[in-house]
């Protein structure tokens, strides 16, 4: 089982462009979560999609942020315009039923310059 | 008051003592409670659950619950520098699907 796939590991980019985050599921998982990380907010819920549909969005932070999940196995999160403020580690998480036993990819680290 | 609370420590522990992570949180209907380990610059991993009230072990961990206290912790037993690592409390609310996340306790495990 390959885990959680994030994609891109790593971006830098520049206040204003547009970011976009990649994650693969655990194939048979229905759930996924996207989380943002920082030491000062901790582990932060966006969004979550249940069988591809977006059942919580109430983290997103502002219109700027929005995520899809066309299909169980692929979901991305966009920032456009990305701000400074965005620097964060993204998570991505997936589980069988939504809380239960939670499965994180490696991460984004994410800068906005 | 938080969803989930953690001391954030950071809490130091010799080599082989038992270590002691606590978690208090808000919500009196929760069934459900997660230790996740991240290891700095990793994903968090879960090490454990628990979904009744007592204790649950599982080699040197041994997770408490007292849902009546809405306290849930976690020790370590005979400690090792492996073991060092930020140690998060989530806890599932009951409104609706999502996990809240506590702080994290960072653990530091002296050889």
């Amino acid at each position: 089982d390959a885990g959680v796939i994030q994609s891109p590991r790593h971006e830098v980019t520049e206040m204003g462009q547009e970011v976009t985050l990649r994650c693969k599921p655990i194939s048979g998982h229905n759930s996924l979560f996207w989380y943002r990380q920082t030491m000062m907010r901790g582990l932060e819920l966006l969004i979550y999609f249940n069988n591809n549909v977006p059942i919580d969005d109430s983290g997103m932070p502002e219109d700027r942020f929005s995520a899809k999940m066309p299909n169980a196995s692929f979901s991305t999160l966009k920032i456009q315009p990305s701000e400074p403020r965005d620097s964060a580690v993204y998570f991505c998480a997936s589980s069988w039923q939504g809380l239960e036993t939670q499965y994180f990819g490696p991460g984004t680290r994410l800068l906005v310059l | 008051q938080k969803e989930v609370e953690q001391n954030s420590g950071p809490l130091s522990v010799p080599e082989g003592a038992i270590a002691s992570l606590n978690c208090t949180y808000s919500d009196r209907g929760s069934q459900s409670f997660f230790w996740y380990r991240q290891y700095s610059g990793k994903s968090p991993e879960l090490i454990m659950s628990i979904y009744s009230n007592g204790d649950k072990e599982d080699g040197r961990f041994t997770a408490q619950l007292n849902k009546a206290s809405q306290y849930v912790s976690l020790l370590i037993r005979d400690s090792q520098p492996s073991d060092s690592a930020t140690y998060l409390c989530a806890v599932p609310n009951t409104g609706g699907f999502k996990t809240i996340f506590g702080a994290g306790t960072r653990l530091f495990v002296k050889a």
